[in-house]
């Protein structure tokens, strides 16, 4: 699986959004990119994933760029209880579906 | 109603010992795994399990050893166990088909 690059930490005001920023150069054809995030004393929680079009839930949007090789999270109005740990994270179909965690960033969300 | 759960959430044990975590899943996903996160908060996959393959990261002391009584269950039997294991032990599952893994409330494994 590609490796990804993230920021150690990002700062938000509460109410904005929070955009989070991926770097996944050697990415390939057939990899998905996956946001997880972890909130403190927490497991991880899924938030989203994408193969190269955007996408959007209720939680996020996903935006990965035409050549694949980044990617931004988007909170479209960050709130105090999204301060967590986000990790980014490229797989393919790996035996297992396995997921390889980086260090992942850490979004502090201040009022 | 809980999806993913793990027991116990805290273990305190001396090292040496032989000890197991829980992990039991009402979602009837199809494929679990355990994960573990060390002081340094990284987290890194142990094992996938379904009930045709278990597959292992190779870096898995073989102290190590997964058992599934039945689909719903994935328990984690530690032998001989030593201070570098003490970490956060999570659990997860997965419906096949479907990317998303529902992680479980996490195991804190102290050994002194």
């Amino acid at each position: 699986d590609a490796k990804t690059t993230q920021p150690p930490s990002m700062d938000c005001a509460e109410g904005r959004a929070a955009n989070l920023p991926c770097n996944h150069s050697t990415i390939s054809g057939n990899e998905y990119v996956y946001w997880y995030r972890q909130i403190h004393s927490q497991g991880p929680q899924y938030i989203i994933h994408g193969l190269k079009n955007n996408e959007t839930n209720e939680m996020a949007s996903l935006i990965i760029t035409e050549d694949r090789k980044s990617s931004t999270l988007i909170l479209p109005h960050a709130t105090l209880r999204d301060t967590a740990v986000y990790y980014c994270i490229v797989r393919g179909d790996n035996a297992g579906n396995m997921l390889t965690f980086g260090g992942g960033t850490r979004l502090m969300v201040k009022p | 109603d809980t999806a993913v759960s793990q027991t116990p959430k805290y273990l305190v044990t001396q090292m040496g010992n032989d000890k197991s975590i829980k992990c039991e899943q009402n979602l009837g996903h199809d494929t679990m795994y355990w994960y573990k996160q060390d002081s340094k908060k990284f987290l890194k996959i142990m094992f996938s399990y379904n009930n045709k393959e278990l597959i292992i990261n190779e870096t898995v002391p073989n102290r190590f050893s997964p058992k599934s009584p039945d689909k719903a269950h994935l328990n984690l039997h530690i032998n001989s166990l030593e201070l570098g294991d003490s970490a956060v032990y999570f659990c997860a599952s997965k419906a096949s088909g479907y990317n998303e893994q529902f992680f479980g409330p996490g195991t804190r494994l102290t050994v002194l």
